[in-house]
């Protein structure tokens, strides 16, 4: 059974730093891995999808990177901003007993708080 | 393009009724997911249908929920006899093909409340 795992849970920074969000995965068989952010009552908004076959994903100053063999995954976000703050959530597509290319199995989040 | 849509953003039910939340996937996608956060949870699966069929539901629980994605009109995720436990934010998600090749679109989810 495929379980994500993201740390921190939470990380209070202020404006202008980069910072680094981390996702692991125990089963690497994997179709694709995707990152969400969730504001606070709102839905997800997807950020960046990384297919198996891929390294890395870059959108505006977002970076995701991913690492199959070691089931881990970063977003790397450059010169954060107050409106950057959200749940940031990881989800990995397949990687449990049966093969399915369609469940998502998400971590639990890490809260971002950029403070101006 | 509207995006994924969900009805009502908030639904409050008494113990004993019947909850009904409705999904309109983006236009052209025929793929429609099902997830459910409960409170200081992650989001589970619940299941996946596809245009008049249910391609999985091992993610629902066994009873008084059922979902259906009709050939006409929007994806309806139907709980009976809600109980205080079924309180908690539902999203649908949905692709154009399978999510392995596409990824998903979420939409803002309906917060059901139980009373």
């Amino acid at each position: 059974k495929q379980e994500v795992t993201q740390i921190p849970a939470a990380l209070s920074v202020p404006e202008g730093e980069n910072l680094v969000l981390n996702c692991s995965f125990t089963d690497s068989a994997i179709y694709n891995l995707q990152w969400f952010r969730q504001d606070p009552g709102k839905g997800l908004t997807s950020l960046l999808l990384i297919q198996s076959s891929q390294r890395e994903q870059t959108s505006g100053r977002l970076n995701a990177s991913l690492d199959k063999s070691s089931g881990r995954s970063t977003l790397y976000i450059a010169a954060s901003q107050p409106g950057d703050s959200a749940t940031y959530l990881c989800a990995v597509n397949g990687g449990n007993s049966g093969g399915s290319n369609y469940k998502l199995t998400f971590g639990k989040g890490t809260l971002l708080t950029v403070n101006p | 393009n509207a995006g994924v849509m969900q009805n009502p953003r908030h639904l409050v039910r008494r113990r004993g009724q019947e909850a009904r939340l409705r999904c309109s996937p983006m236009k052209g996608h025929s793929h429609v997911y099902w997830y459910r956060q409960l409170p200081e949870e992650g989001l589970k699966f619940m299941v996946y249908l596809q245009k008049e069929n249910i391609i999985d539901e091992s993610g629902m629980p066994k009873e008084r929920f059922s979902a259906e994605f009709p050939k006409e009109g929007p994806s309806i995720l139907r709980i009976q006899q809600v109980v205080r436990g079924d309180s908690a934010a539902y999203f649908c998600a949905s692709s154009p093909g399978l999510g392995s090749n596409y990824g998903y679109t979420f939409g803002s989810g309906t917060r059901l409340t139980v009373v």
